[in-house]
């Protein structure tokens, strides 16, 4: 098991375009989260899916942001007519599934994006 | 409001403890308190975690009050490469939301 893997780690595009970034998770994990780090803050929740159901979504997730997990596996995260404000770190997490008590996330080194 | 505060910044010298504060004085009963470090450019890693006992690893310890409004971070011999923005989380609310602050950045000392 090599952790949570996600590509591409660096993109830099101009806007307007779109990106997807990938997201592999743990091979057992259930669970996958989307965050997103700007420069000088702490990563911010972005979306959660339980296999391949998206169950909750933050506000910071704008109409031109789209998540998808088909099979329970990986994970992509579209941005589509990229602005620059979108200029962030992507970091994708996993974690197994618990009924309840702890929950520990891995997370990948992330895809950093740069929207000129 | 933020769920979890810590100083901006700490300085710490080499081989000494580092003592990193959090105040989560809203926690509710069931939530646990998580520690995660970033060091710069890489994700963040996982540290400890705990809900009401003192909890310890072999990277850290973790204090929390009886009250459990507040929590310290214990790394009992620091060395250069714990250089990091250090995060103390508590779940929010009852969803999967981790709500991460913007962390203590720790700098060791030679």
């Amino acid at each position: 098991d090599t952790g949570v893997s996600q590509n591409p780690r660096h993109k830099i595009t101009k806007r307007g375009q779109n990106v997807t970034f990938r997201c592999d998770p743990i091979s057992e994990h259930n669970r996958l989260y989307w965050y997103r780090q700007t420069l000088g803050q702490g990563p911010e929740f972005l979306t959660y899916f339980q296999n391949e159901a998206q169950l909750e979504k933050s506000r910071l997730l704008s109409d031109r942001f789209s998540a998808e997990r088909p099979k329970g596996s990986f994970s992509t995260l579209e941005i589509q007519r990229t602005e620059q404000g979108d200029s962030a770190m992507y970091l994708c997490a996993s974690s197994p599934t618990g009924s309840s008590g702890a929950n520990v996330l891995t997370f990948g080194a992330g895809s950093r994006l740069t929207v000129l | 409001d933020a769920k979890t505060t810590q100083p901006p910044s700490m300085d710490c010298a080499e081989g000494r403890a580092a003592n990193l504060p959090c105040n989560h004085s809203t926690i509710s009963g069931n939530e646990y308190v998580y520690w995660y470090r970033q060091i710069h450019s890489q994700g963040p890693q996982y540290i400890i975690h705990g809900l009401k006992n003192n909890e310890t690893n072999e990277m850290a310890s973790l204090i929390i009050t009886e009250d459990r409004k507040s929590s310290t971070l214990i790394l009992p011999h620091a060395t250069l490469r714990d250089t990091a923005v250090y995060y103390c989380i508590v779940r929010f609310n009852t969803g999967n939301q981790f709500y991460f602050g913007t962390g203590t950045s720790l700098t060791v000392i030679p």
